[in-house]
């Protein structure tokens, strides 16, 4: 167990609709990743939150939208869906925000859109 | 730009045999490098890090690997595998100038009794 927390475990929705998957990370960490695994594309990275604000940017869709909130847990919001968002999302957390932190990932949650 | 590789989808070993998963990596500078494992249906755990000093790293599990800076590799090593071993392994780099991690595409580990 990674101490990160991450639900629902699994979405199904259709096409069109919009979704929030939510993440809590381990105590004390200040950061927090989003990823997204999916067969084609594998383990990409989508967005990054230090403290409550953006630090970085992947491949996210611009249907795609994040935050963290003061206590830390983040939401990672997906609209207008469609059949390829189908996939694993995951949040990690790492304690600090430099690329050598070693991130802890949550069991993910697996969207299905039909 | 910074990236991983891969080059090996899917490994087949007997149990009790060594093994050894490749990762090529892409950097500008010394990089931060890791490597996960993830089992069906669950998250990626960290099996070992290396960030600077000793090039190769002990991890959990039994599991080691070497930095090899003129290769560009960063390799994972088990002298004997056991059948819980069969799992999804990725290759990472941290870019310490980004807040990112770079992920390879995976090795996809069969271990047959």
């Amino acid at each position: 167990d990674s101490g990160v927390t991450q639900t629902p475990k699994h979405l199904i929705t259709a096409t069109g609709q919009r979704v929030t998957l939510r993440c809590s990370p381990r105590s004390g960490d200040l950061s927090v990743y989003w990823y997204q695994q999916s067969l084609d594309q594998g383990l990409q990275f989508l967005i990054h939150y230090y403290n409550g604000e953006e630090r970085a940017k992947g491949n996210i869709l611009e249907r795609f939208s994040a935050q963290q909130f003061p206590d830390l847990h983040s939401e990672l919001n997906l609209s207008s869906l469609e059949l390829g968002d189908s996939a694993l999302y995951f949040c990690a957390s790492s304690v600090d925000r430099g690329g050598g932190e070693t991130q802890y990932f949550g069991p993910g949650t697996r969207l299905l859109v039909l | 730009a910074q990236s991983v590789t891969q080059p090996d989808i899917h490994i087949t070993v007997s149990e009790g045999a060594s093994l050894e998963l490749r990762c090529n990596y892409s950097y500008g500078a010394t990089p931060y490098l890791f490597w996960y494992v993830q089992s069906p249906g669950q998250g990626l755990q960290l099996l070992l890090k290396y960030f600077s000093g000793d090039t190769l790293v002990q991890g959990i599990k039994g599991f080691e690997a070497e930095f090899k800076r003129s290769q560009s590799s960063f390799n994972l090593r088990k002298p004997s595998v056991h059948w819980s071993d069969a799992a999804e392994y990725f290759c990472a780099v941290g870019a310490n100038t980004g807040n990112q991690f770079y992920f390879g595409t995976g090795t996809s580990l069969t271990v047959i009794p």
